[in-house]
């Protein structure tokens, strides 16, 4: 089954832009993930699905801000002109025949 | 407006049973994967079950296989999760999900607000 790997912590400064990547394991390295976003005491939100050309689709209300692309295994979120309410917990998902699968999510801290 | 709302959580004893709800709104309910996500105090996302869209397909996370049973009744547009010999280990926020991609309803795309579940003597 796939195995997602992501960073624990990132942090950035109010308005610039941070990049969250999120690692697929060996033989899934095609596979779509999705990024959620879950603010303090909050349920989670979808962000966007991203595939593995790097197209990316978004969920409804997700801010131009947000943006996904992808390069071999790696799936990445990018947070540009970051916000106070961007600093949350992100998580992949990613899924196939017998399961679905999160990373262990990256707490983004905004400076 | 397409929302989830779960119900029936609470403190049960272990080895107890409880089932939850997931109220389905604004949206064609009977055409999607719905699953069961759940995330222990200060943990990070759990998947516990998928269910296709007619109900007669279902998986489980093998920490809750032969425990939980996911089901569905598209008329009532209402999601289930039957959940039996609890463990402390299953303390958890409980979500309901809705898929959205592939064959399998990968990419959750709109979530409950969740509902909590403890299991403790």
């Amino acid at each position: 089954q796939p195995v997602l790997t992501q960073s624990s912590s990132a942090s950035a400064s109010l308005g610039s832009s941070v990049k969250l990547t999120c690692t697929l394991s060996s033989g899934h390295s095609t596979y779509i993930i999705a990024w959620h976003q879950q603010q303090p005491g909050k349920a989670p939100r979808f962000l966007m699905k991203v595939e593995g050309s790097g197209s990316y689709n978004k969920g409804s209300g997700v801010p131009d801000r947000f943006s996904g692309s992808s390069s071999g295994a790696d799936r990445y979120l990018t947070i540009s002109n970051l916000q106070s309410e961007d600093e949350a917990d992100y998580y992949c998902e990613t899924w196939d025949s017998n399961t679905h699968v999160f990373g262990t999510g990256t707490k983004v801290t905004v400076l | 407006e397409v929302q989830l709302v779960e119900s029936g959580g609470g403190l049960v004893q272990p080895g107890g049973s409880l089932r939850l709800s997931c109220a389905a709104s604004g949206f064609t309910f009977s055409t999607y994967w719905m699953h069961w996500v759940r995330q222990a105090p200060g943990k990070g996302l759990v998947w516990v079950s998928r269910i296709n869209s007619d109900g007669s397909s279902r998986t489980y996370a093998d920490s809750v296989k032969g425990r939980f049973t996911i089901s569905r009744d598209n008329t009532k547009n209402t999601l289930y999760l039957q959940m039996n010999s609890l463990r402390a280990e299953d303390t958890a926020v409980y979500y309901c999900a809705r898929g959205t991609t592939g064959t399998y309803g990968g990419a959750f795309d709109i979530w409950g607000q969740g509902t909590m579940v403890t299991v403790s003597s």
